[in-house]
């Protein structure tokens, strides 16, 4: 029983096109996150959200947008698709915005992005 | 701005001997570090943490030391086995969002 899971796991798109990714968890945790892993490998945050309220933006493009209809939910559409948005992007959860004492993120295995 | 550097990108160890994995960070702000370990086509996943007032902390195999005057901090994997294989994050966070580093992949040769 999958604790955070991504759909769909593979995801090739033309330029310009606009998608979505899903993300649900099981976990009962209030905070959500997506996290971007670029070419080079860094993890970077883009969004994260608490009880349905977004707390962190990080410098996106306008054309990326989460969507969070539930605690258990955040979904990212991303519009106008463009080369460089190819990258792995993750999801993942907490317990509070407090990370002290508690083992962090629980991740979802990402789902990997192409833009041909 | 690379606020937690993991310098080395891979590690190549025997089986049975010690892997050693650093990272250092620049912001004083960070006061909990958690290193977590990512299989390809996985997510990352937890594997141990320490908090600032502590300079160790160990979990079975797994040791984390941390030197806060160094801002620095290591991951110590005693015996090492192939099974350990994977990439090694370093995160910080000094308040509830984790900053990443860039990852070690850690190689356990039979």
């Amino acid at each position: 029983d999958t604790a955070v899971s991504q759909t769909p796991k593979y995801l090739v798109t033309q330029m310009g096109n606009d998608k979505s990714i899903k993300c649900e968890q099981n976990l009962g945790h209030d905070t959500m996150y997506w996290y971007k892993q670029d070419s080079k490998k860094f993890l970077k945050i883009m969004f994260s959200y608490n009880n349905k309220e977004l707390i962190i933006n990080e410098t996106v493009p306008n054309r990326f947008s989460p969507k969070s209809p539930d605690k258990a939910h955040l979904n990212l559409h991303i519009n106008s698709l463009e080369l460089g948005d190819s990258a792995v992007y993750f999801c993942a959860s907490s317990q509070g915005l407090g990370l002290t004492g508690t083992y962090g993120y629980t991740f979802g295995s990402g789902t990997r992005l192409t833009v041909v | 701005d690379q606020q937690v550097k993991q310098n080395s990108p891979s590690l190549s160890v025997q089986e049975g001997r010690i892997s050693i994995l650093n990272c250092d960070y620049t912001n004083s702000m960070f006061d909990y570090f958690l290193w977590y370990k990512k299989y390809p086509a996985e997510g990352p996943t937890f594997l141990i943490s320490i908090s600032s007032i502590k300079d160790k902390n160990e979990d079975g195999r797994f040791t984390v030391f941390l030197n806060k005057s160094a801002k620095h901090l290591s991951l110590h994997i005693v015996p090492s086995q192939p099974g350990d294989s994977a990439v090694y994050f370093c995160a910080a966070t000094g308040s509830y969002q984790l900053t990443f580093g860039k990852g070690t992949k850690l190689s356990v040769i039979p």
